[in-house]
C-alpha cells in the first residue's frame, strides 16, 4: 500500500483532457510540494512538475499541476498517443526529515 | 548534459551482497543530494536513501536499514550503494537520482524534487 492514493488507471481520447488525482495526508502532501514523474515502460521515470505546478524546461505547457489540501492534481490537455506512461506523484513526508520520499502508487495513462 | 549512469547490478543469492554504483557527469555532484530509487518489476517507484552534499547524512526507507550503505566520492563524482543480507524482496531496477531537497530555517526541507535519473540497473536477488 503506498502512501500516496492515485486512481491505477485512467484512459481519454487523443485531444482530450486528463486529470490523475494524488491524495495523501498532513503529513505528507498537506504541508509540503509535489512532484510528478512521467515513465514509459523500461526506461527511467522523467520529472514532469515539481514544487506543485511548475513545469521544468522542455515539458510542454499541456502538462499542468495544481495542489489542494491533502490533494494534488496533475492535469494533461491535448492528449496524444505519445502521452501513453505510467505517472507517479510524489512528495517528502515530515519536514523535519530529509530522509522520507514518498510516491503514490503510479497511474497508468491510456490513450484510446 | 546532466548524466546518470549506474551499474553493478546482477543476480545475487538471498543474504548475499551487491555494490552499485553511479558515475555523474554534466553537472557539479559536489552540489547536490543523491538519492537511490528502486522499481520491482510490474511495480511502483520505492525511495530507497539519500545522501548529503558532503556525505555528513544520509537517510534509508526503514525496510533496507541495517543492511544497505550509501556513500558517495566526490572526487570522482560517484555514488553508491554497499547491499548486503540481500533478501527476494529486494528484487528491483535501482535508479541513481539527482536529489534537489533544499533545507530552510532550523532544518526544514523547504522543497524537493527529483531532477534527473539514470537508466537503472536491474538487481535479482533468487537462488
Amino acid at each position: 500500500q503506498s502512501v500516496l492514493t492515485q486512481p491505477p488507471s485512467v484512459s481519454a481520447a487523443p485531444g482530450q483532457k486528463v486529470t490523475i488525482s494524488c491524495s495523501g495526508s498532513s503529513s505528507n502532501i498537506g504541508n509540503n510540494y509535489v512532484s510528478w514523474y512521467q515513465q514509459f515502460p523500461g526506461t527511467a521515470p522523467k520529472l514532469l512538475i515539481y514544487e506543485n505546478n511548475k513545469r521544468p524546461s522542455g515539458i510542454p505547457d499541456r502538462f499542468s499541476g495544481s495542489k489542494s489540501g491533502t490533494s494534488a492534481t496533475l492535469g494533461i490537455t491535448g492528449l496524444q498517443t505519445g502521452d501513453e506512461a505510467d505517472y507517479y506523484c510524489g512528495t517528502w513526508d515530515r519536514s523535519l526529515s530529509a530522509g522520507p520520499w514518498v510516491f503514490g502508487g503510479g497511474t497508468k495513462l491510456t490513450v484510446l | 548534459e546532466v548524466q546518470l549512469v549506474e551499474s553493478g547490478g546482477g543476480l545475487v543469492q538471498p543474504g548475499g551482497s551487491l555494490r552499485l554504483s553511479c558515475v555523474a557527469s554534466g553537472f557539479t555532484f559536489s552540489n547536490y543530494w543523491m538519492s537511490w530509487v528502486r522499481q520491482a518489476p510490474g511495480k511502483g517507484l520505492e525511495w530507497v536513501a539519500n545522501i548529503k552534499q558532503d556525505g555528513s547524512e544520509k537517510n534509508y526507507v526503514d525496510s533496507v536499514k541495517g543492511r544497505f550503505t550509501i556513500s558517495r566520492d566526490n572526487a570522482k563524482n560517484s555514488l553508491y550503494l554497499q547491499m548486503n543480507s540481500l533478501r527476494a524482496e529486494d528484487t528491483a531496477v535501482y535508479y541513481c537520482a539527482r536529489d534537489r531537497l533544499v533545507r530552510g530555517l532550523f532544518g526544514v526541507v523547504n522543497t524537493r524534487w527529483f531532477d534527473a535519473w539514470g537508466p537503472g540497473t536491474l538487481v535479482t536477488g533468487s537462488s
